[in-house]
């Protein structure tokens, strides 16, 4: 059975400050595929970035940076210099074969204060 | 502009009166899901349709049905909503599965509706 884990409920910086959002997750497949999503207050979930289980390489955007370990199992997330805009509701997921067949971890809540 | 449309944002029904949520999206996806969220809880899969296929998942329960009339649009029907039937109902879509070949998938998501029960 596959499972995600964010540790982390909620988590309060302070604009600029760097945060790292954990994620460790559970499966038994060699292939598998990684997610993370951003829900606004606004409620509608936004595609961050997917990983595949065979790329292990780690991945910038912007103030946005994934660092994927299987060694560990986890695929955590990290925002330099957060902003308020940044505040919102962070899931990571994982697929085996389908992204809407996903397991979502319970969500880190990221408050950004000015 | 919204690719994955859901209305409406807000909707209140009475405890046992049935409810139709709707979904609509003009990325011509095959692919088309609905998810239930409650508060601060992960999305769950209810089901989901690959064209006109359906598949509901193990745990959902009977109360809930859906309809795919055509690529564009997908509705949720609760038949006798409970007071624990009460969240967020978040549409989404992809274009294929991602374990096809060659796909780079993702979800779209709807805004969500929010439903109460009274």
């Amino acid at each position: 059975a596959q499972k995600v884990t964010q540790a982390q409920t909620e988590i309060s910086v302070v604009e600029k400050e760097d945060v790292t959002l954990d994620c460790v997750y559970e499966t038994r497949d060699t292939t598998y595929y990684l997610f993370w999503y951003k829900q606004p207050p606004s409620g509608e979930l936004v595609f961050l970035i997917r990983r595949n289980s065979f790329d292990e390489q780690n991945e910038i955007s912007g103030r946005y940076s994934w660092n994927f370990q299987k060694s560990t199992s986890s695929f955590n997330f990290t925002i330099t210099a957060s902003q308020v805009v940044d505040s919102a509701v962070y899931f990571c997921a994982l697929s085996e074969n389908n992204a809407g067949k996903s397991t979502f971890g319970d969500g880190t809540t990221l408050t950004v204060k000015p | 502009d919204a690719m994955v449309i859901q209305n409406p944002r807000y909707q209140v029904t009475q405890f046992g009166k049935p409810v139709t949520l709707s979904c609509s999206q003009t990325l011509n996806h095959n692919v088309m899901y609905w998810y239930q969220q409650k508060s601060s809880q992960a999305p769950k899969l209810l089901f989901h349709y690959y064209d006109k296929d359906f598949n509901n998942e193990a745990d959902t329960p009977d109360n809930f049905q859906s309809r795919r009339p055509n690529t564009s649009f997908c509705f949720l029907d609760i038949r006798s909503p409970g007071l624990g039937d009460a969240a967020m109902y978040l549409c989404a879509t992809s274009k294929t599965f991602i374990g096809t070949p060659g796909a780079v998938e993702k979800l779209f998501f709807g805004s969500g509706t929010q439903l109460s029960v009274l």
